[in-house]
């Protein structure tokens, strides 16, 4: 099982790009990234999904290298509201479905946004 | 389309109580995932159940269980609860993606207070 490594806390100020790297080094060929939001009180978000190379939706891009042993998740211009926990996690896809017992997440980011 | 529901969304118990908490998943999925988080421990997997029978268990004891209804509602119960089962207790679903692994969509979860 991929295990992943985030740091645990991160700071910056609305308007920035904020750039989240998690490392996964023991990742198998089947894996995908996914990353999660997760507000206090609250059960975690999906926010994006790769498996290499780079993807991009509405509220965020991710990064994964060609070695894929690590990605990186990018806010870009981040807001108060974008204050959260994020997880980076990986999952396996046996049979073309994964089961949730092989998704582990981590500790997770704490961003915390500033005016 | 409805999330995913918990229900109580909050509950105060005593030690050498039980407790049942309920979790309606997003209509058509059929697996549902239950996760305990602490602030020591972060977010660790309970149990998974697709179609009524549970395939994978996390690494707790006996007194965590839970079951799946026809309808895809799942249950979990605690029983002889400790101090230490204070935590939030999280409900995702999920359905078989078209391509790539596993997405989670969690509910707000059963915060448990043991007194």
């Amino acid at each position: 099982l991929a295990k992943t490594t985030q740091p645990i806390s991160m700071d910056s100020y609305e308007g920035q790009e904020v750039n989240i790297t998690c490392s996964h080094n023991n990742i198998a060929t089947n894996d995908y990234i996914t990353w999660y939001q997760q507000f206090p009180s609250q059960g975690p978000r999906f926010i994006i999904q790769g498996y290499k190379t780079k993807v991009t939706n509405e509220v965020a891009s991710l990064f994964i290298p060609a070695d894929r042993k690590s990605s990186t998740l990018s806010l870009p211009r981040v807001s108060l509201s974008d204050t959260a926990v994020y997880y980076c996690l990986v999952g396996d896809i046996s049979s073309g479905y994964s089961s949730a017992s092989k998704i582990i997440f981590g500790s997770g980011t704490r961003l915390s946004i500033r005016p | 389309k409805a999330g995913v529901t918990q229900t109580p969304r909050y509950l105060i118990k005593t030690r050498g109580q039980q407790v049942t908490l309920s979790c309606s998943p997003i209509s058509g999925h059929r697996s549902v995932s239950w996760y305990q988080q602490t602030p020591g421990q972060g977010l660790q997997f309970l149990f998974e159940y697709f179609s009524e029978t549970q395939r994978n268990k996390g690494n707790f004891p006996g007194r965590f269980s839970g079951r799946q209804f026809s309808n895809s509602r799942s249950e979990m119960n605690v029983s002889t609860l400790e101090l230490g089962d204070s935590a939030l207790y999280l409900c995702a679903s999920s359905s078989r993606p078209a391509s790539g692994a596993n997405v989670l969509t969690f509910g707000a979860g059963s915060r448990l207070t043991v007194l």
